[in-house]
């Protein structure tokens, strides 16, 4: 079990170019989730997944933001024509799905930057 | 709606002194979830505790105490005799079980704890 992973960890683009991040959660966890996360603040919901599924979508992932996981594995977060309120740490996190609500286990982060 | 609390921005301790962390929380379910994180200066949130909202006890793990109060709403995490390597911000968070829906975490601001040899 190698944790969940998160590759870039760390991005620097100019406002309005788009960028892509990618999770890969614990491999026997069926749910996936997106937060972000600003400086001095807890990580904020973005998007869920049960496998493939996209579920649910927090009012913060505006039209310029989408996520993926096309086979129920790793999870793509797009975020097209970046602003400069962007910038943050894009945490994806995993769990088992089962009667109770159980811990989700985070990834590393990718923190982007958008100059 | 959902909502956590936490009081204290940050604490600074010397080593050896135990500190209690308060969590204060507001939900409207009756069924709910509990949870505190760690997360260290390198960033990687690291889980500590789950507790669900019909099971009171308190629970021990090592140097690490959770006393839960529903009377109080309130979840507060204890660290006796504090170390250098507790040095972190430690975040409280809430999950409700909607039947079929999501169970986001929702966090506190997080409490930035300071120990100093």
């Amino acid at each position: 079990d190698t944790g969940v992973s998160q590759d870039p960890r760390h991005k620097i683009t100019k406002r309005g170019q788009n960028v892509t991040f990618r999770c890969d959660p614990i491999s026997e966890h069926n749910r996936l989730y997106w937060y972000r996360q600003t400086l001095g603040q807890g990580p904020e919901f973005l998007t869920y997944f049960q496998n493939e599924a996209q579920l649910e979508k927090s009012r913060l992932l505006s039209d310029r933001f989408s996520a993926e996981r096309p086979k129920g594995s790793f999870s793509t977060l797009e975020i097209q024509r970046t602003e400069q309120g962007d910038s943050a740490m894009y945490l994806c996190a995993s769990s088992i799905a089962g009667g109770n609500v159980y811990e989700q286990y985070f990834g590393p982060g990718t923190r982007l930057t958008v100059t | 709606a959902q909502k956590v609390t936490q009081a204290q921005t940050e604490i600074s301790v010397v080593e050896k002194e135990d500190v209690t962390l308060d969590c204060v929380y507001e939900t409207r379910d009756t069924t709910y979830y509990l949870f505190w994180y760690k997360q260290p200066p390198s960033g990687e949130l690291v889980f500590l505790i789950r507790r669900n909202s019909f099971d009171e006890q308190n629970e021990i793990s090592g140097r690490y105490s959770w006393n839960f109060q529903k009377s109080t709403s309130s979840f507060n995490f204890t660290i006796t005799a504090s170390q250098v390597v507790d040095s972190a911000v430690y975040f409280c968070a809430l999950s409700e079980a909607p039947q079929g829906g999501s169970e986001k975490l929702v966090f506190g601001k997080g409490t930035k704890l300071t120990v100093n040899p």
